[in-house]
């Protein structure tokens, strides 16, 4: 069974750096094509992705977020920690932590978040 | 960066009836890269449908999903009272990902 559990702080300061890490058990971030990633929701609002480390740590960003995130994997704990900078009232959301994987035939079969977190919510205030 | 536009924003629907879901992309997307989430009041989201017409485990197949090039669809037919949801499309291509805004569904 795949689990993955975030954590970091509930309340952050506006212009603060947030670090949440995320832990995960079930499956190893060294295998072929799997990734594990953060995307957050900010209340009432849609769900925005926000970064990606893969099995052989390439690192994806979300192109309008790019200067302010950093992720990176610790195999030997199995955990994916993500650093956002300069945070803003704007950035309050669930953070949610997820394990992306590709289902199904090598063809026919497609990318999937397969697992998430229960999620985390951050508030940036001052 | 590619845009998800889904349509309708809300769908009211009476038990047993079918609902059709949309998902436009702003750019001709590979299918395999298309995938469906389920999100319930106060939950995480759920996989629900990958590579544009599989459905992930578990999930019935009273959900379908369909579509190629920039028309993406999920069907729920049948509909239930527990599929009260939001329902997201999501694609990852060249380098990043990126949600539509979701399609409620409220039952009658």
């Amino acid at each position: 069974q795949i689990t993955l559990k975030e954590s970091g702080p509930t309340l952050v300061k506006p212009s603060q750096t947030l670090t949440l890490t995320c832990t995960f058990s079930g499956f190893s971030l060294t295998t072929s094509h799997v990734g594990v990633g953060w995307i957050r929701q900010p209340p009432g609002k849609t769900l925005e992705w926000l970064a990606l480390v893969y099995w052989d740590d390439d690192k994806r960003y979300s192109p309008s977020l790019n200067s302010r995130l950093t992720i990176t994997k610790d195999t030997s704990k199995n955990q994916v920690v993500l650093t956002m900078t300069n945070m803003d009232p704007v950035d309050t959301a669930t953070y949610y932590c997820v394990y992306r994987v590709w289902l199904g035939a090598p063809t026919s079969g497609g990318y999937g978040l397969d697992a998430w977190g229960q999620g985390t919510t951050v508030i940036v205030s001052s | 960066e590619i845009v998800l536009t889904q349509s309708p924003g809300t769908l009211s629907l009476s038990p047993g009836e079918s609902a059709t879901l949309s998902c436009r992309a702003s750019q001709s997307l590979y299918p395999n890269y298309l995938s469906w989430y389920q999100q319930k009041p106060g939950q995480a989201p759920r996989l629900l449908i990958y590579g544009a017409f599989n459905r992930a485990t578990g999930i019935p197949d009273r959900f379908s999903g369909s579509g190629s090039g920039t028309d993406f669809t999920l069907t729920i037919s049948r509909l239930e009272p527990e599929d009260i949801a939001v329902y997201y499309c999501q694609q990852y291509g060249s380098s990043s990902g990126t949600f539509g805004q979701g399609t409620k569904v409220e039952i009658k």
